[in-house]
């Protein structure tokens, strides 16, 4: 089955950390976009990759950091700079220029 | 700046009736339009893309688009408790997707 898969599910961070989120899509799409939602709140965009070896800052990238050396792969680092990382975050594709994004199962971040 | 504005309600509807959820965008080059239905906990799933003006049925959802007033619409008819969920707006634009926060929908049984 063609999807995107995030890993892990839940992650917990002490203070001071880096933590890597996964995700992988096996929908041959180009772009892949990295979402983070607060408890009550909408999507905000963190970074973006419309093809491998290149990607955007979104309007929350500080504390960030992202590689895309596959298409199929879209990591996501949170570092010790993000102050406040406890949050869901959400991964997704798309194909075409005008297509439906596709989203992962998320994972929830959460600092101890 | 690109913005998606929703209102974030609560909506609360009756059981049987029309869910009416509004969407206005900033960006007037947009071009595609998506609405999403999150369940608490879960990740977006896709109920309706549109990318013409006027009105896109499927089901018991209706999309309406009005690009000269910046303005998409999602109706839910014959409203179901199962639809209780929070409804996110989004808009293609240059950089990617934008999304709205959200309307959070209650159905009344």
């Amino acid at each position: 089955d063609g999807g995107i898969t995030q890993s892990p599910k839940y992650l917990f961070r002490k203070e001071g950390q880096n933590v890597t989120l996964s995700c992988e899509q096996n929908l041959n799409h180009d772009a892949m976009y990295w979402y983070r939602q607060d408890p009550g709140q909408g999507l905000r965009l963190i970074y973006y990759s419309q093809i491998v070896n290149d990607f955007q800052k979104g309007d929350i990238a500080e504390g960030y950091s992202v590689s895309r050396e596959k298409k199929e792969s879209f990591p996501l680092t949170v570092t010790s700079a993000q102050k406040n990382p406890t949050a869901f975050y959400l991964c997704a594709s798309t194909g075409t220029v005008n297509a439906e994004a596709f989203f992962g199962q998320g994972t929830r971040l959460t600092v101890v | 700046q690109k913005e998606v504005e929703q209102n974030s309600g609560p909506l609360s509807v009756p059981e049987g009736a029309i869910a009416s959820l509004n969407c206005t965008y900033s960006d007037r080059g947009s071009q595609s339009f998506f609405w999403y239905r999150q369940y608490s906990g879960k990740s977006p799933e896709l109920i309706m893309f549109i990318y013409s003006n006027g009105d896109k049925e499927d089901g018991r959802f209706t999309a309406q688009l009005n690009k000269a007033s910046q303005y998409v619409s999602l109706l839910i008819r014959d409203s179901q408790p199962s639809d209780s969920a929070t409804y996110l707006c989004a808009v293609r634009m240059a950089d990617g997707l934008t999304f709205g926060k959200g309307t959070h929908l209650i159905i009344q049984p």
